[in-house]
């Protein structure tokens, strides 16, 4: 049983908006969070880590909110390249394997000129 | 530094057959996985190592064995393949729990 959520879309988004999707997980006991990016064709590639703080790197923003138990991604002034999908992982879950990371299964996303 | 190689890029096999898909990293990561990822399923885990000579099944593993001889190489067998194993698989490896896990380009196989 998946234990991460994902909204798979596509987000249909024009360059230079923001776009922001969320992730849901079910294990409360989870205490790593990760944003990992895949391009068509490609390798998932880790994005960011996501700290209970909250994180900022350049146009991306990542936020954990434990209570809700769910991650969010928000992206400023999109770019064409900006376009892939983006897998939300958590760990915490016992049948995840050697470190048990569990893979949402991806939100689509699409930025359009 | 590599990192993460798979071999091969694509494959087609028959019903039936049986191949070896190769995975080698050169992080001296003790965690090695892998993965298969089918369209509408996202990242479905096979088969993990926690280090050289300690294996264990992830979430699909019939039908695949895996072996960890080495700290370096994870290969990923299959025994008779299906057409149900039509899929692109990744293998992975992480320096340990929370560590970021690095994917290798992956192998596109198709089973007829």
């Amino acid at each position: 049983r998946k234990e991460v959520e994902q909204d798979p879309g596509p987000f249909n988004v024009p360059e230079g908006a923001t776009v922001a999707f969320n992730c849901t997980y079910s294990n409360s006991a989870s205490q790593s969070f990760f944003w990992y990016r895949q391009d068509c064709r490609k390798e998932p590639k880790l994005l960011m880590s996501v700290y209970s703080s909250g994180n900022e790197d350049g146009r991306f923003t990542a936020q954990l909110n434990r209570a809700s138990q769910y991650i969010s991604l928000l992206i400023r002034d999109s770019k064409l390249s900006d376009s892939a999908t983006y897998l939300c992982v958590v760990n915490g879950d016992p049948g995840g394997g050697a470190d048990g990371l569990t893979f949402g299964k991806g939100t689509h996303l699409i930025i359009q000129p | 530094n590599a990192g993460v190689t798979q071999t091969p890029k694509f494959q087609v096999l028959k019903t039936g057959q049986s191949m070896t898909l190769q995975c080698a990293q050169d992080m001296n990561h003790e965690y090695m996985s892998w993965y298969r990822q089918d369209p509408g399923m996202g990242l479905r885990l096979i088969h993990y190592s926690v280090g050289a000579g300690i294996t264990d099944q992830g979430e699909v593993p019939n039908g695949y064995n895996v072996s960890r001889s080495t700290t370096e190489d994870f290969p990923l067998r299959l025994l008779s393949a299906a057409p149900s194993q039509t899929s692109v698989y990744f293998c992975a490896s992480s320096s340990g729990a929370r560590g970021t896990q690095y994917f290798g380009p992956g192998t596109r196989l198709l089973v007829l």
